[in-house]
């Protein structure tokens, strides 16, 4: 079947706009990531969702950043008032767990992620 | 600030050689470590993973890593490579509900 997808590949936007980016996780997969990655730097987690639970909230860099998820599907992650230091690739992966409600912690001990192409994001 | 270093990001085995990939973790306390790998294609799976007690920890794939507090290093081993294990290796530490990856090593194995 088809992997995790996302969209635009690329954004170029202004200082102080509104971007938001797309996810489609792989059919099934219960648990969605998203990390950012910036320019020769690791991956920095940014938010987690768990089936219909409360997300995971605890690595998004500032209240410019947040998520959405409808159910099991698509989520959307959506930056205000970008600001130069937002340029990086954001890197979408899904999973799936049979154990609900269980924490990122949980799931960083036995899980294992698909990513999506990611999208390179840069503010000017 | 928490950080993880891979200082290496391309390296190059033959098949059969010893492999060693370099992590270097910056943390409050002793963090949690882990070591994933990405296939070309494929998801990231957990290779291995210390969080306390022997510091030498092993992992599949006959994977082995080694935690050094003096050296603030958690180095991923394996005696004799396989072609199949070329992909990319990511360190990765951290404490409760936080991750921290390192920017990862690419590994090409050379038959």
């Amino acid at each position: 079947g088809a992997g995790v997808s996302q969209s635009p590949s690329n954004k170029v936007t202004e200082k102080g706009k509104d971007v938001e980016l797309r996810c489609d996780p792989i059919s099934g997969h219960t648990a969605l990531y998203w990390y950012r990655q910036r320019l020769g730097q690791g991956l920095e987690f940014l938010i987690y969702f768990q089936g219909n639970s409360a997300p995971d909230k605890s690595g998004l860099p500032s209240d410019r950043f947040s998520a959405e998820r409808t159910g099991e599907s698509v989520s959307t992650l959506t930056i205000q008032r970008t600001q130069q230091e937002d340029s990086a690739v954001y890197l979408c992966a899904s999973s799936f767990t049979q154990s609900r409600g269980v924490t990122l912690w949980g799931l960083a001990m036995q899980e294992t992620q698909y990513f999506g192409p990611g999208t390179r994001l840069l503010v000017l | 600030a928490q950080s993880v270093t891979q200082p290496d990001i391309h390296i190059t085995v033959s098949e059969g050689a010893s492999l060693e990939l370099r992590c270097n973790y910056s943390y409050g306390a002793t963090p949690y470590l882990f070591w994933y790998v990405q296939s070309p294609g494929q998801g990231l799976q957990l290779l291995l993973k210390y969080f306390s007690g022997d510091t030498l920890v092993q992992g599949i794939k006959g994977f082995e890593a080694e935690f050094k507090r003096s050296q603030s290093s958690f180095n991923l081993r394996k005696p004799s490579v396989h072609w199949s294990d070329a992909a990319e290796y990511f360190c990765v530490g951290g404490g409760y509900n936080k991750l921290i990856f390192g920017a990862g090593t690419r590994l090409a194995v050379h038959p």
